[in-house]
């Protein structure tokens, strides 16, 4: 079974703050993901990576950074968290060649304060 | 841009009553049509996968239908345990490896 797993379920963390989402799979995908779902706005890209240290931009970077060091692991970062950063952050990856399936984490619940 | 709509947002069921779900879309070179459920407070978890148009999936009491402009989600006499939301996701030939989602489909069936 493809595992993808999210450092934690649920995060609190004061505004300003500098706050580090983890995510590690264990099916040696190339593409790893990050998505946040809000009500009413559905899943939307932040950014994603293809290959070690390889990232673009999703559709709405803005306010996040990404690390991607080894494969398996792929990294969100909030450089100063902001009340509207509170969501639900998901992870995914999928294997490099295209038209392939992705497979999703539990998701991290943020709230920032 | 690749675009995807669901309907309906919402959906009760009794227990048994069939019933199905809506995914349009709009895309340049389809790559792929994906279904997944979500529960909530938890991660989608992948369901179908669909290609061209004719394609069929099954699993249990879930079968997905694929035309050139929308795809099906059958239920097929639900019980509560499918209660979830669903969500479609497409990727184009211009989005390379990235999918575009859907609003979702939140089901509720009720015994």
């Amino acid at each position: 079974d493809v595992k993808v797993t999210q450092s934690s379920r649920y995060l609190v963390k004061r505004t300003g703050e500098k706050v580090f989402l983890e995510c590690v799979q264990d099916m040696d995908h190339e593409n790893m993901f990050w998505y946040r779902q809000d009500p009413g706005l559905g899943l939307r890209l932040i950014y994603f990576s293809y290959d070690v240290k390889m990232k673009e931009k999703g559709d709405i970077p803005e306010g996040y950074s990404v690390s991607r060091e080894k494969k398996e692991r792929f990294s969100l970062i909030l450089e100063s968290a902001s009340t509207n950063q509170t969501s639900m952050y998901l992870c995914a990856s999928s294997a490099g060649y295209l038209n392939t399936e992705a497979f999703f984490g539990q998701g991290t619940r943020l709230t920032v304060v | 841009e690749d675009q995807v709509t669901q309907s309906p947002e919402a959906l009760r069921l009794q227990e048994g009553e069939s019933s199905s779900l809506n995914c349009s879309y709009t895309v340049s070179g389809l790559r792929g049509l994906f279904w997944y459920r979500q529960d909530p407070g938890k991660g989608p978890e992948f369901l179908f996968t669909l290609y061209s148009a004719g394609e069929e999936k099954e699993k249990e009491r879930l079968k997905a239908t694929l035309t050139k402009k929308e795809s099906f989600l059958h239920i097929t006499a639900p019980k509560p345990e499918d209660s979830a939301t669903y969500l479609c996701a497409v990727r184009g030939k211009a989005a390379g490896n990235k999918l575009t989602f859907g609003g979702g489909t939140r089901v509720l069936v009720k015994p």
